[in-house]
């Protein structure tokens, strides 16, 4: 089974603190993703990955950054948080957008407080 | 640029009945339909997977059917449980990585 784990299920931080969100993922899957949930909003992409130094923004990248330094893992970083990042974060991943087996596995997500 | 709707946005049964979801989407040309399941507070579990040149999946209570045409997929939950209680998802994949996701209907199966 596909497994992709997040550091942490709950975390609160304060505004201005800089925070990392870490996802490790063990199916050598090439493309890696960061989300956003929230209530009447869905989900959104926050930024993804394809290969290890390689990204690619989504369609909420603004006060976001990412590192893949190796395959397995892609981190998520807040520069300074502000409240209105509290959310959860969802972490997935997947075979190449070409792959016959494509799916996204997701983890099971942290919820991040800013107060 | 695709969009998806997931009608209806919440839904109550009672145990036992037999439910359909549907999942529509605007541009025809995709890759696969995912189906998830997501409790509150957690990730999303997939479901099933339909390749664009499938008509439908099965697993277990499970099938979900694809039509690629008329831009339309449905969930279809067999003889529902009270466990069925999620949010559930559909997610379509163009020739890219990126999946565009429904907003989700949220099911309650009453005991």
């Amino acid at each position: 089974d596909v497994k992709v784990t997040q550091s942490s299920r709950y975390l609160v931080k304060r505004t201005g603190e800089k925070v990392f969100l870490e996802c490790v993922q063990d199916m050598d899957h090439e493309n890696m993703f960061w989300y956003r949930q929230d209530p009447g909003l869905g989900l959104r992409l926050i930024y993804f990955s394809y290969d290890v130094k390689m990204k690619e923004k989504g369609d909420i990248p603004e006060g976001y950054s990412v590192s893949r330094e190796k395959k397995e893992r892609f981190s998520l970083i807040l520069e300074s948080a502000s409240t209105n990042q509290t959310s959860m974060y969802l972490c997935a991943s997947s075979p190449p957008a070409g792959s016959r087996s494509y799916e996204q596995y997701f983890g099971p997500g942290t919820r991040l407080t800013v107060t | 640029k695709q969009e998806v709707t997931q009608i209806p946005a919440a839904l109550s049964v009672p145990e036992g009945e037999n439910l359909v979801l549907n999942c529509s989407f605007t541009d025809s040309a995709i890759y696969n339909l995912q189906w998830f399941r997501q409790d509150p507070g957690k990730g999303l579990t997939s479901l099933l997977l339909i390749q664009s040149s499938q008509r439908e999946q099965t697993s277990g209570r499970l099938n979900a059917s694809l039509d690629k045409s008329s831009g339309r997929s449905t969930l279809y939950i067999a003889a529902s449980q009270p466990g069925d209680s999620a949010t559930y998802l559909c997610a379509v994949k163009g020739s890219g990585s990126r999946l565009t996701f429904g907003e989700g209907t949220q099911l309650t199966v009453n005991p």
